[in-house]
């Protein structure tokens, strides 16, 4: 009973560094968001997929990268991480027809 | 665009004492609105969706249109009510994806 799982759950970056965050799903979700958490500002979307193979920008997209390789997988990557990038990353998915969203645990991330 | 607005940071209640966490939200047409419910170390998750009009854990929350808000209320605080909350709209165009107001973290004191 995963639901939707992240990877890592915690990591810290030098300025420049690249890596990528994973996400999964087990419920067959057609739709899949990444979302940012900062304090004072609650959840912002980066770029969420309709479905298997499209991906669109969200409201703070700048800095990211996604690949949706598959219906189950949906990955977010840094390519040259910035201080201004850290926060808490959440992924989420539901299906179209269903009103709730199901979210991931979590990463958080610190970039020095 | 839309927007969802949670004024207080922080609201501190004793156990027994009635809870209303404020919602506003700005959108010309008819959005969805939900409470989320982040409790400590746990994911988030949904709490009440104003279409089910239902009551879980004991809160309701109201969609008033005419003020733009999804007030969520609680007549008697429990102590495992302490949590982060969040208001959240999804307008039925395009990503269907969720705006979230900032969060009202609840504490409910002994």
């Amino acid at each position: 009973n995963a639901g939707v799982t992240q990877t890592p759950k915690f990591q810290v970056l030098k300025t420049g560094q690249s890596m990528t965050l994973q996400c999964a799903q087990d419920m067959n979700h057609n739709s899949m968001y990444w979302y940012r958490q900062d304090p004072g500002m609650g959840l912002r979307l980066i770029y969420y997929s309709a479905s298997e193979g499209t991906t669109d920008k969200g409201e703070v997209p700048n800095g990211y990268n996604v690949s949706r390789l598959n219906k189950r997988e949906f990955s977010l990557r840094l390519e040259s991480a910035a201080p201004s990038q850290t926060s808490v990353y959440f992924c989420a998915s539901k299906d179209p027809g269903d009103t709730e969203a199901f979210f991931g645990q979590g990463t958080r991330l610190t970039v020095v | 665009a839309q927007r969802v607005t949670q004024p207080e940071k922080l609201l501190s209640v004793f156990k027994g004492a009635p809870v209303e966490l404020k919602c506003n939200y700005s959108y010309s047409g008819s959005p969805e609105l939900f409470w989320y419910v982040q409790y400590s170390r746990q994911r988030l998750q949904l709490l009440l969706r104003h279409i089910s009009r239902e009551s879980i854990k004991g809160f309701t929350a109201d969609l008033n249109k005419g003020e733009t808000s999804f007030h969520l209320k609680k007549p008697f605080a429990q102590e495992e009510d302490s949590a982060m909350y969040y208001c959240a709209l999804r307008v039925d165009t395009g990503r269907r994806a969720l705006t979230f107001g900032s969060g009202t973290r609840l504490q409910v004191q002994p």
